[in-house]
């Protein structure tokens, strides 16, 4: 049984497209995170949800929305996609946001803008 | 905002060496993550440590909370180890903040 499961893998569409890309974790956690993965491998946090409320939101684009209809799942819709999304989007989730309990990760979801 | 430095950030070793793989940061924090991407993209979660050290198989964490300072270190490495190896730190030392990420270590152990 898949602990954080994103969907979809893969993703390749063109600019100006929306996008969205799901999580589900059935670890119970009550926090999950989408992390950016860049070319140059970088994590950076964009958003966590703790108790469907969001608690921390960087500073991406307003174009990136997270969205939990509940708190074993966490989406990432993208409106507008630029060629600069184009990354690893990592699904994670843990037990308590402080601090942040142990980490479980998603196999990531490869997004190329054309 | 805290800040990861590690060190170093590409390490080619032999298969049986001991490797031993570096993080400082800036601000105190209350608990320390290592994590390990695969080949294949993948993410784990080695350890989350705020004090002392902590031992898993051949991996052993330590951690220096007045330094800001922690090692990860691979005994007997084999080239199944070979991955980035990634240290991070809540950003600003705590609170409801999330993770800062170091640049990774990429590993590779030769048979």
């Amino acid at each position: 049984d898949t602990a954080v499961s994103q969907t979809p893998k893969y993703l390749v569409t063109q600019m100006g497209n929306d996008k969205s890309i799901k999580c589900e974790q059935n670890l119970g956690h009550d926090t999950m995170y989408w992390y950016k993965q860049d070319s140059k491998k970088f994590l950076k946090i964009m958003f966590s949800y703790n108790n469907k409320e969001l608690i921390i939101n960087e500073t991406v684009p307003n174009r990136f929305s997270p969205k939990s209809p509940d708190k074993a799942h966490l989406n990432l819709h993208i409106n507008s996609l630029e060629l600069g999304d184009s990354a690893v989007y990592f699904c994670a989730s843990s037990q308590g946001d402080y601090p942040p309990g142990e980490l479980f990760f998603g196999e990531g979801s490869r997004l190329t803008v054309l | 905002k805290n800040e990861v430095e590690q060190s170093p950030q590409n390490l080619t070793a032999q298969e049986g060496e001991f490797i031993t793989i570096n993080c400082s940061y800036s601000v105190g924090i209350s608990a320390l993550h290592w994590l390990q991407q695969h080949p294949g993209g993948g993410i784990v979660s080695l350890f989350m440590l705020s004090s002392g050290k902590k031992k898993h198989g051949r991996l052993i964490a330590t951690i220096n909370i007045q330094e800001k300072h922690s090692s990860l270190h691979i005994t007997a490495s084999h080239p199944r180890d070979s991955a980035v190896y990634i240290c991070a730190v809540p950003e600003s030392g705590g609170g409801a903040d999330g993770l800062t990420f170091g640049k990774g270590t990429h590993l590779i152990i030769q048979p």
